[in-house]
């Protein structure tokens, strides 16, 4: 079956290290998309790309970028971490072009910022 | 900016029961509008995509309407399950067609009482 898998799916970081966290999915999906997920603030978008080479800056996007070089892969990178990116990310993707369509989730990574 | 409300917050009832959780919305120009399941600790499973062409989605238990003139989805689940326990959210497309991310509620916590 197709799936969407994250990695780590737990990590513990310090302050100012550079963290990067990977989103596999194997939909053949065009769309893929970074999410955090904090108490209060419910998800919320960091970045997302429409295929390969393409990337676009969503509503959080401050402090993390990400790279496409290929259908299946949209790592998320912190260039600098700091203790107010701690938080729950997933990784998202659909398939229909222009609409997303149905999205599907991965089981997301928890990452801690000491 | 489209901005998805979700009521109640929190709701706790006992087995057997039919319930209905709310959504709206605050630009009703929507493609389609997701509902999503997510367990403790675990990533989102998409429950119902209904597009903007359709007033209701069903999938076993469940239906979901959509009222796009008032800004309004309802989540009815029938006979209710202490499996049904989890976080319902509801999620809109940012924009136009959608491929540029979603906006979600904050959720409605269920608790369904053996």
């Amino acid at each position: 079956d197709a799936e969407i898998t994250q990695s780590p799916r737990h990590k513990i970081t310090e302050t100012g290290r550079q963290v990067t966290l990977a989103c596999h999915q194997t939909w053949n999906h065009n769309n893929m998309f970074w999410y955090r997920q904090d108490l209060g603030h419910g998800l919320r978008l960091i970045h997302y790309s429409y295929g390969v080479q393409d990337t676009n800056k969503g509503e959080v996007s401050d402090g993390y970028s990400v790279s496409r070089s290929n259908t299946e892969d949209l790592p998320l990178t912190l260039e600098s971490a700091a203790s107010s990116q701690t938080s729950v990310y997933f990784c998202a993707s659909s398939g229909q072009g222009g609409n997303t369509g149905e999205l599907f989730f991965g089981e997301g990574s928890r990452l801690t910022v000491l | 900016k489209q901005e998805v409300t979700q009521i109640p917050a929190a709701l706790s009832v006992p087995e057997g029961e039919n319930l209905v959780l709310n959504c709206s919305f605050t630009d009703s120009a929507i493609y389609n509008l997701q509902w999503f399941r997510q367990d403790p600790g675990k990533g989102l499973t998409s429950l119902l995509l209904i597009q903007s062409s359709q007033r209701e989605q069903t999938s076993g238990r469940l239906n979901a309407s959509l009222d796009k003139s008032s800004g309004r989805s309802t989540l009815y689940i029938a006979a209710s399950q202490p499996g049904d326990s989890a976080t319902y959210l509801c999620a809109v497309p940012l924009s136009g067609g959608g491929a540029d991310g979603l906006t979600f509620g904050k959720g409605t916590h269920l608790i369904i009482q053996p």
